[in-house]
C-alpha cells in the first residue's frame, strides 16, 4: 500500500513568486492534514480536511496560504507571494478514521521549502 | 493551551547501548493522547509508540518503551539496544481526546555511533 506521498521534495524558489506542493493521501483516508516546521521549531498544525471540506483552518498563518481539496483525494496548498519566513519543511498526512485511540496519522517525507 | 516540550535538541549514543529522550508536556485536558514520532533522514515521519493517558500501564513496542508520569506531565521514551537504523529525529506529540489535531516538540535529534 502506497504512503502518504508529496511533491516536489525540494523547491528554491524567490520572494514573491509561487509555490504549490501537493499532497497525496493514503487511499481510501478521508482526512488529511497539513503541518509545517521551520526550521529548527516545533511542527505546526496547519488544517484539517475532512474529505473536501475543511474541518479546521486554524493553524493557517494567513491568507498568503491557501488549501485546497477538490474531490476528496489529493490536496494542494499554495503559497502566493511567498515570504523568506515560509521557509520550512511543509508535512501531509493522513488518517482512516477520526479521533479516538485508533486513530493513526500517517505522515509523508515532507516538502522541504527554501525561500530566498 | 498545550505545549510540549522536548528539553534535549541532540542526544547520542552508542549501539548496543540504551537511551532516553525527554518529554513534558502541559494540557488541563484530562484524557488525551501522547505519541513518539521518529522521522529518519529523508524519510517519512512514522509512529514509534503511543500512549493512552488513561492507562497506566507504560506503552512498550519491542526495544521502544515510554515512562508516562501523567501527575508530573511527563513523557519520555526509552530505546534499548540502540541500532544504527535508530538514528532519526524523534517528536513528542499530544492530542487532545476529542481532537485530531497535534501538537508537537521541537524535536531530538538522535545520533546511533558503531
Amino acid at each position: 500500500e502506497a504512503g502518504v506521498t508529496q511533491f516536489p521534495s525540494h523547491s528554491v524558489i524567490e520572494k514573491g513568486q509561487t509555490v504549490t506542493l501537493r499532497c497525496d493521501p493514503i487511499s481510501g483516508h478521508d482526512n488529511l492534514y497539513w503541518y509545517r516546521r521551520v526550521m529548527g521549531k516545533e511542527i505546526k498544525f496547519l488544517l484539517h480536511f475532512v474529505k473536501e471540506s475543511k474541518q479546521d483552518e486554524s493553524g493557517m498563518p494567513n491568507n498568503r496560504f491557501l488549501a485546497e481539496r477538490t474531490g476528496g483525494t489529493y490536496s494542494t496548498l499554495k503559497v502566493q507571494p511567498a515570504e523568506l519566513e515560509d521557509s520550512g519543511v511543509y508535512f501531509c498526512a493522513s488518517s482512516q478514521i477520526r479521533g479516538g485511540s485508533g486513530n493513526t496519522i500517517y505522515f509523508g517525507e515532507g516538502s522541504w521549502l527554501t525561500v530566498v | 493551551a498545550q505545549t510540549v516540550t522536548q528539553s534535549q535538541p541532540e542526544m547520542s549514543v552508542q549501539e548496543a547501548e540504551t537511551v532516553t529522550l525527554s518529554c513534558t508536556y502541559d494540557t488541563s485536558e484530562s484524557d488525551y493522547y501522547l505519541f513518539w514520532y521518529k522521522q529518519p533522514p529523508s524519510r517519512q515521519m512514522i509512529l514509534v509508540i503511543r500512549q493512552e493517558a488513561y492507562k497506566q500501564q507504560n506503552a512498550t513496542e519491542n526495544r521502544f518503551s515510554v515512562n508516562f508520569q501523567k501527575a508530573a506531565k511527563s513523557f519520555s521514551l526509552k530505546i534499548s539496544d540502540s541500532q544504527l537504523g535508530d538514528a532519526a529525529m524523534y517528536f513528542c506529540a499530544y492530542r487532545g481526546y476529542n481532537t485530531d489535531k497535534l501538537i508537537f516538540g521541537t524535536g531530538t535529534r538522535l545520533q546511533v555511533f558503531p
